[in-house]
């Protein structure tokens, strides 16, 4: 029952590196999302998908791409990461409602 | 401009009594609110939800209101437990529109023994 799983947890970066969280469900869902968590401004929308191959940008995407090659595989990138996107990041999955979430890659940028 | 407002951003409450959980909305496309609870370094878990065709629905110790013409929503948790400290985040959603979130800012929860 592994849900949606989110590698990695934990990530600190310098400013410029870049790198790729990845997020994996095995709940076939075809809907999948990218969320940034800050400090009381809840959970915000970066990308989502609706389905194999498709992408769309959300509420703040800017920084940020995202890739769905497999229908089970969601893959957040950073190409030059900035203090700025220090963040919690949530994976979530869905067919429908309710989204159901990964446990979140906490990632620092020095 | 927050479309999703938890004004609250904490609260406290005695074992056994009411905790009242309030959530604001400002789009009044939204048809479809959801409640999730959220534990430290984990991710949040859906609670409940209510589609704007009802203003009530109940789950257990866990009531959710809807008043569209106030565009407010509520969630009751009765009787409050400790394991109910989390932090809660009331979300919504509007037809066709990808089945996207938007979150409100949370509420944290304490239940004392």
């Amino acid at each position: 029952n592994a849900g949606v799983t989110q590698t990695p947890k934990f990530r600190v970066l310098k400013t410029g590196q870049s790198m790729t969280l990845l997020c994996a469900q095995d709940m076939n869902h075809e809907y999948m999302y990218w969320y940034r968590q800050d400090p009381g401004m809840g959970l915000r929308l970066i990308h989502y998908s609706v389905g194999e191959g498709t992408t769309a940008k959300g509420e703040v995407p800017d920084g940020y791409n995202v890739s769905r090659l497999k229908k089970q595989n969601f893959l957040l990138g950073l190409e030059s990461a900035a203090p700025s996107q220090t963040s919690v990041y949530f994976c979530a999955s869905s067919s429908g409602k309710p989204q159901h979430f990964g446990d979140g890659t906490r990632l620092s940028i020095l | 401009d927050q479309q999703v407002k938890q004004n609250s951003p904490s609260l406290s409450v005695q074992e056994g009594r009411i905790s009242i959980l309030n959530c604001d909305y400002t789009n009044s496309m939204f048809d479809y609110f959801l409640w999730y609870k959220k534990y430290p370094a984990e991710g949040p878990t859906f609670l409940i939800s209510i589609s704007s065709i009802k203003d009530k629905n109940e789950d257990g110790r866990f009531t959710v209101f809807l008043n569209k013409s106030a565009k407010h929503l509520s969630l009751h948790i009765v009787p409050s437990q400790p394991g109910d400290s989390a932090v809660y985040f009331c979300a919504a959603s509007e037809e066709g529109a990808g089945n996207m979130l938007t979150f409100g800012g949370g509420t944290r929860l304490m239940v004392k023994p």
